[in-house]
């Protein structure tokens, strides 16, 4: 079955550093999920990239949507405490083609621990 | 405006002992889902809905079922509790254009 595999598995990082990390598949999937899961509570949605080599921003996060349409990346700049929590990519079911019904297929999580 | 609610939001089984988890969400979704959360292993979906009345099954569907009678509730129910089942679960719902929106999660432990 479809499987999308996320790297880091976590990061420690100090307040200030960038952070990257990237989700692969063996799969093409036309659009690319960036949620994060704070402690406690479910996934939040940060960011939705729908096109191949798409570059898209929410504040200080960027995610992009890979040229193969089968890797997708997140970028955190100067991070903050609140930055905590763990980041999950996702993307739907079925991948380039069918009817997923909004299913979706998640990685396994990159969990980011900051440091003050 | 609640979002996605779920109940309860902790509960403690005994092997073999039957529950019933409730989700509701006031956005009038056709979609609603439910996943479970594993360490190491993501969200992995149990079974969905896409409308009132109908269910099919996800990824991870054995040992539970569900139901959706009215448009806004989705129940996940587990007839004999194993201790595989110790997770947390999630449900989500979205509209047929947006993407899915989670609700804060019901932490399980069978004993």
């Amino acid at each position: 079955g479809q499987q999308l595999n996320q790297s880091p598995q976590s990061m420690f990082i100090q307040e200030g550093e960038d952070v990257s990390m990237n989700c692969t598949s063996s799969s093409i999937f036309n659009t690319w999920l960036w949620y994060k899961q704070e402690p406690g509570e479910g996934p939040v949605l940060l960011i939705a990239l729908y096109k191949a080599g798409e570059l898209t921003s929410n504040g200080r996060l960027t995610a992009q949507f890979g040229i193969t349409r089968k890797d997708s990346f997140l970028n955190i700049s100067a991070s903050i405490p609140s930055d905590v929590g763990i980041y999950f990519c996702a993307g739907p079911r079925g991948g380039a083609g069918g009817t997923s019904y909004g299913k979706l297929t998640f990685g396994q999580g990159t969990i980011l621990t900051v440091h003050p | 405006n609640a979002g996605v609610t779920q109940t309860p939001k902790f509960r403690v089984l005994k092997t073999g002992q039957s529950m019933t988890l409730l989700c509701a969400q006031d956005m009038n979704h056709e979609y609603m889902y439910w996943y479970r959360q594993d360490p190491g292993m993501g969200l992995r979906l149990i079974h969905y809905s896409v409308g009132e009345g109908t269910t099919a099954k996800g990824e991870v569907p054995d040992g539970y079922n569900v139901s959706r009678l009215k448009k806004q509730n989705f129940l996940l129910g587990l007839e004999s509790a194993a201790p595989s089942q110790t997770s947390v679960y999630f449900c989500a719902s979205r509209s047929r254009i947006e993407t899915q929106y989670f609700g804060p999660g019901t932490r399980l432990l069978v004993l």
